[in-house]
């Protein structure tokens, strides 16, 4: 168990929907970073929070955002959803903003399916 | 731009044979960190270890083992007399010292053991 807490676990939904990820990262971890694993792209860095302040943008689309609340929880809003979001996404916490001094600490991700 | 690459997609091996696993990064940072993670077939990401890009001494951790070469720009991971249980997606990822630090991830070797 890494500490790091995200739900649903599982969501399916249509084409065109909205949905929320919800992240909680380790006890006093301030940076947290999210990813998307797909089957033809692989693990992409999407964007990172810390301490409430976003800090490096990935490959994210304009269809997505996300923000970090003052209780240090993230959630990562998707909307128009396509087909092609169906993904593995995962959050990963840290204690520092760049992770340099220890690991980044993954979450057992949110797997979105959409139909 | 940094690159992660990981040829082989698809490794099986007999329990009890060693077997290694490539990666191969381009960066042309200085300063750098290098990871392996590991993804069981229940789908979170569990960290085995990182490295620094001015700590070239290989590391041994029970059955784990990892040769950093920067001469070939390579970190290699050896897994001996493998288990059932080291069946997983393995990934390489790059982490870098300065500006957008968000890990870059090779696209995975899967290591099937069979008993």
């Amino acid at each position: 168990d890494s500490g790091v807490t995200q739900t649903p676990k599982h969501l399916i939904t249509a084409t065109g929907q909205r949905v929320t990820l919800r992240c909680s990262p380790r006890s006093g971890d301030l940076s947290v970073y999210w990813y998307q694993q797909s089957l033809d792209q692989g693990l992409q860095f999407l964007i990172q929070y810390y301490n409430g302040e976003e800090r490096a943008k990935g490959n994210i689309l304009e269809r997505f955002s996300a923000q970090q609340f003052p209780d240090l929880h993230s959630e990562l809003n998707l909307s128009s959803l396509e087909l092609g979001d169906s993904a593995l996404y995962f959050c990963a916490s840290s204690a520092d903003e760049f992770a340099n001094t220890g690991e980044l600490f993954f979450g057992e991700g949110s797997r979105l399916t959409v139909l | 731009a940094q690159k992660v690459t990981q040829a082989q997609t698809e490794i099986s091996v007999v329990e009890k044979e060693d077997v290694t696993l490539d990666c191969v990064y381009e960066t042309r940072d200085t300063t750098y960190y290098l990871f392996w993670y590991k993804q069981p077939p229940s789908g979170e990401l569990v960290f085995l270890i990182r490295r620094n890009s001015f700590d070239e001494q290989n590391e041994i951790s029970g059955r784990y083992s990892w040769n950093f070469q920067k001469s070939t720009s390579s970190f290699n991971f050896t897994i001996t007399a493998s288990q059932v249980v080291d069946s997983a997606v393995y990934f390489c990822a790059l982490k870098r010292d300065t500006g957008r630090r968000a890990l870059t991830f090779g696209s995975g070797t899967r290591l099937q053991v069979q008993p």
